[in-house]
């Protein structure tokens, strides 16, 4: 299967900074990307569907200043967690779809783990 | 809207048992598409499967098989003479086959094989 990569892996930060989550498509190239957050035992929600060129599209009770979302190209999407909270600590997990494949599966990265102090 | 219910929050079973995962979705969509994931503990989604909503037959892939059945609106998962590295959490997940195709997850099945 295609390959998703996410970095950094694991990052850990101070309350009040910044942190930006790199999602790449390693072989293939996506027009969509998701990012989901999940909490521990939990299961994944969808935070924003992120599409390369225009504004990324957020579910309902997702801040769109906080999780600031670009899809500068067709391998890459970042998220960034602005001002960070203890709140905010939780795995990020991203996923992409084929360009060329219709109603292919997406493919997953291997998640970003974020602890807020 | 689209839900998916897992209602069994965790399972053990001891090793070479046989187990189901059960999936219980929700759609007003006509074409649909099922899916299963495993999560083990580093935390990666492992892809099982897809199905589409057309597509009735069972499957069977190894020890893994599943059973779609679109008149109780399920989808279950069973693992035969299961071993400890079936351990994860495993994932149902619902997606439109129109728009953007974003994932409805469940809550997640919490798998212990015991050996």
């Amino acid at each position: 299967g295609a390959v998703v990569s996410q970095h950094p892996s694991r990052v850990i930060c101070k309350s009040g900074t910044s942190v930006k989550i790199e999602c790449r498509s390693l072989d293939f190239q996506a027009t969509t990307m998701f990012w989901y957050r999940q909490f521990p035992k939990k299961s994944l929600m969808l935070m924003a569907t992120s599409n390369e060129g225009s504004k990324a599209t957020y579910e309902q009770g997702v801040e769109k200043d906080k999780f600031l979302i670009n899809h500068a190209s067709l391998t890459l999407s970042t998220l960034t967690v602005t001002s960070a909270h203890p709140e905010d600590s939780s795995f990020y997990i991203c996923s992409a779809r084929d360009l060329v494949q219709a109603h292919a599966e997406q493919f997953f990265g291997p998640g970003t783990r974020l602890t807020v102090l | 809207a689209q839900k998916v219910t897992q209602a069994q929050t965790e399972i053990s079973v001891v090793e070479k048992e046989d187990v189901t995962l059960d999936c219980v979705y929700e759609t007003r969509d006509t074409t649909y598409y099922l899916f299963w994931y495993k999560q083990p503990p580093s935390g990666e989604l492992v892809f099982l499967i897809r199905r589409n909503s057309f597509d009735e037959q069972n499957e069977i892939s190894g020890r893994y098989s599943w059973n779609f059945q679109k008149s109780t609106s399920s989808f279950n998962f069973t693992i035969t003479a299961s071993q400890v590295v079936d351990s994860a959490v495993y994932f149902c997940a619902l997606s439109e086959a129109s728009g953007n195709e974003k994932l409805t997850f469940g809550t997640g099945t919490r798998l212990t094989i015991i050996p």
